[in-house]
């Protein structure tokens, strides 16, 4: 069965340091998007993409972050300068709209550590 | 998107059926309603959605009630393995952000 795939499984890195997740969606969706969880806490939505353009953003998707879609397969999101507040775990999703809904299948998700 | 209301916490006992309750007094007719699932950490896990009609799929059955103000999740036979929290979500057709709540923590006993 297709699923979402996301690299790394986790990442540590220093505040103020530069970081790209990355995610391999299921090939014949259309629309990515990325959630992040802090520990704890619920889950939050931060971006969904299409056309290789932002659709819809939260507040918390501020200019610290950005999003890519490099190539026909990898969605990329960057978080510019880390804060220690950015420790979380990232979930990449896909879906494929269609006149049913809007199903999202998720990755296993990006921990993102900040020291 | 309606806001849901769902139980903190629910046991189950392992080979029974655990039925998962969700409150969306304020849904509208164009919203959906969706359950997913998340086993510890792991990523969120799509088990089933609905618009009006009951559903059901091999994970679960979906139970609606007439006026859409509540909706119920079934898993028919319990595991150890769907020990989890879970997610009611409303959502309007054509958006895309899910919103999570606080879900439903089942715990299901051996």
């Amino acid at each position: 069965e297709p699923e979402v795939t996301q690299t790394p499984s986790h990442q540590v890195t220093q505040m103020g340091q530069e970081v790209i997740l990355r995610c391999v969606p299921i090939s014949n969706h259309l629309y990515f998007y990325w959630y992040r969880q802090i520990l704890g806490q619920k889950v939050e939505f931060l971006v969904s993409f299409y056309n290789n353009e932002i659709s819809e953003k939260s507040e918390i998707f501020d200019d610290q972050f950005s999003v890519e879609r490099p190539d026909g397969s990898n969605f990329t999101l960057k978080i510019r300068s880390t804060k220690l507040e950015d420790s979380a775990m990232y979930f990449c999703a896909s879906s494929e709209p269609d006149s049913l809904g809007d199903t999202q299948y998720f990755g296993p998700g990006t921990r993102l550590t900040v020291l | 998107d309606a806001k849901t209301t769902q139980p903190p916490s629910m046991d189950c006992a392992e080979g029974r059926a655990a039925n998962l309750p969700c409150n969306h007094s304020t849904i509208s007719g164009n919203e959906y309603v969706y359950w997913y699932r998340q086993i510890h950490s792991q990523g969120p896990q799509y088990i089933i959605h609905g618009l009006k009609n009951n559903e059901t799929n091999e994970m679960a059955s979906l139970i609606i009630t007439e006026d859409r103000k509540s909706s119920t999740l079934i898993l028919p036979h319990a595991t150890l393995r769907d020990t989890a929290v879970y997610y009611c979500i409303t959502l309007y057709t054509g958006r895309r952000a899910l919103t999570f709540g606080s879900g439903t923590r089942l715990q299901v006993q051996p």
